[in-house]
Formats: C-alpha cells, sequence, structure tokens
C-alpha cells in the first residue's frame, strides 16, 4: 500500500529558529495534506496541496509540494512556543477513502 | 467543532475482554474512520466506513471489527483485547469540502492490562 514517509521524527528549535518537515513517497501522490496536533489534542487539518510545485502560505508557515507530487514540506519562519506539537503529513487514496499519514514529526521550541 | 464525540475518553480494561468504543458524529457526512496512535508509528488507519453498513480494512485492521448500522454512528470492537492494543484511539470524519480534510474526535485512551 501507499506509505508516506516523514523525517524527522523529532526537533528540538531555539525559539526564534526555522523549522522544516518533510514528507517523502515511493508513489506520485494525488495530493497531499498537513495536520497539526498539540500535546494531549487531536489532529488539526492544516492545508491541502494538490498541483505540481505548488506552494501555499499560511502566515509564518509555508508548505509545499514537489513538482513529482512525490514530496512535500512545511517550513515554520522563526518559530513560537506556540508551534509547539506534532505536525503531520497525509495523503488520501482511492478518492477520500483511505488516508494514510505520516509518522510525524514532533516539534519541541526552547523558549 | 465539526461534532465528533467519542465515548467512553478514557478505559482500563483487562486482557481478553470485549470492548467497544463509539464515535457519533451530528454533520451526516458519509466518510468515517477509525486510528490508532503509538508513539513512533504516528496515525495508523484501522477501519473505514463510506456509508450505512458498507466499511473496508486499513493499515492494522487485525484484532478489531467495525459496524456502521446509522449515519452518525460508527463503532469500532475489540473481540478479545490484548495489551498491544493499549493505544490511543481517533475517530474523524471526511469532511464534504473539495479538500476532502478529516476532523478527528477528542480520541479514547484504551489501557489493556
Amino acid at each position: 500500500g501507499q506509505q508516506v514517509m516523514q523525517i524527522p521524527q523529532y526537533q528540538h528549535v531555539q525559539e526564534g529558529e526555522d523549522f522544516t518537515t518533510y514528507c517523502n513517497s515511493s508513489t506520485t501522490l494525488s495530493n497531499i495534506q498537513w495536520y497539526k496536533q498539540r500535546p494531549g489534542g487531536h489532529p488539526v487539518f492544516l492545508i491541502q496541496l494538490v498541483k505540481s510545485g505548488e506552494v501555499k502560505k499560511q502566515k509564518r508557515l509555508t508548505f509545499q509540494f514537489g513538482e513529482a507530487k512525490k514530496n512535500s514540506s512545511l517550513h515554520i519562519t522563526a518559530t513560537q512556543t506556540t508551534d509547539v506539537g506534532t505536525y503531520f503529513c497525509a495523503s488520501p487514496s482511492g478518492g477520500y477513502q483511505k488516508v494514510t499519514f505520516g509518522t510525524g514529526t514532533k516539534l519541541q521550541v526552547i523558549p | 467543532d465539526a461534532g465528533i464525540t467519542q465515548s467512553p475518553r478514557h478505559k482500563v480494561t483487562e486482557t481478553g475482554t470485549p470492548v467497544t468504543l463509539r464515535c457519533h458524529q451530528t454533520e451526516n457526512h458519509r466518510y468515517m474512520y477509525w486510528y490508532r496512535q503509538d508513539p513512533g508509528h504516528g496515525l495508523r488507519l484501522i477501519h473505514y466506513s463510506y456509508g450505512v453498513k458498507d466499511t473496508d480494512k486499513g493499515e492494522v485492521s487485525d484484532g478489531y471489527s467495525v459496524s456502521r448500522s446509522k449515519t452518525e454512528d460508527f463503532l469500532l470492537t475489540l473481540e478479545s483485547a490484548t495489551s498491544s492494543q493499549t493505544s490511543v484511539y481517533f475517530c474523524a470524519i471526511a469532511g464534504t469540502g473539495h479538500t476532502g480534510e478529516l476532523f478527528f474526535g477528542e480520541g479514547s485512551r484504551l489501557t489493556v492490562l
């Protein structure tokens, strides 16, 4: 089945530093979604990318979808303590029927 | 919030006992999902449903069964719980917008002793 690998598994950054997490697939993805899960919480949808080479921004967050639609990244500029949590990429297959998640990147921000 | 309620939120049980987790939605969404979350494994799909009485297996379905007799309820059953099924279980529904994003419930923490 479809597998999405996500790196790194953990990342500690000093507040104000940048952070990037990457998702890679061996197969072409129809689209990719990103979610954030705060400690003790549930995953919350952030964004979806559909087009090859697509770049979207949400304030300090920049999301990219690779040209071959096999990889994606989430970059956070100047991290804040509110960015703490685990970030997941996810990709649907078979329409909306199966949504497979990456293993997640746990971000810790040191004040 | 997307109107998803999971119950129970916390449960401790013993090996070999049956356990049923309930997911209830008020949004009339067609697609519903059960995931389990474990450290180092992210979110893994157990079963999903694409309509009343229509369900299919995910990547870690062994030891689990599901039922959906009404649009609003999706039940996950562990017929005979094992310690390896200790986990946090999340229910999700797929939004009706074109993005198909998932909305998650608060989670059910299950401990099997």
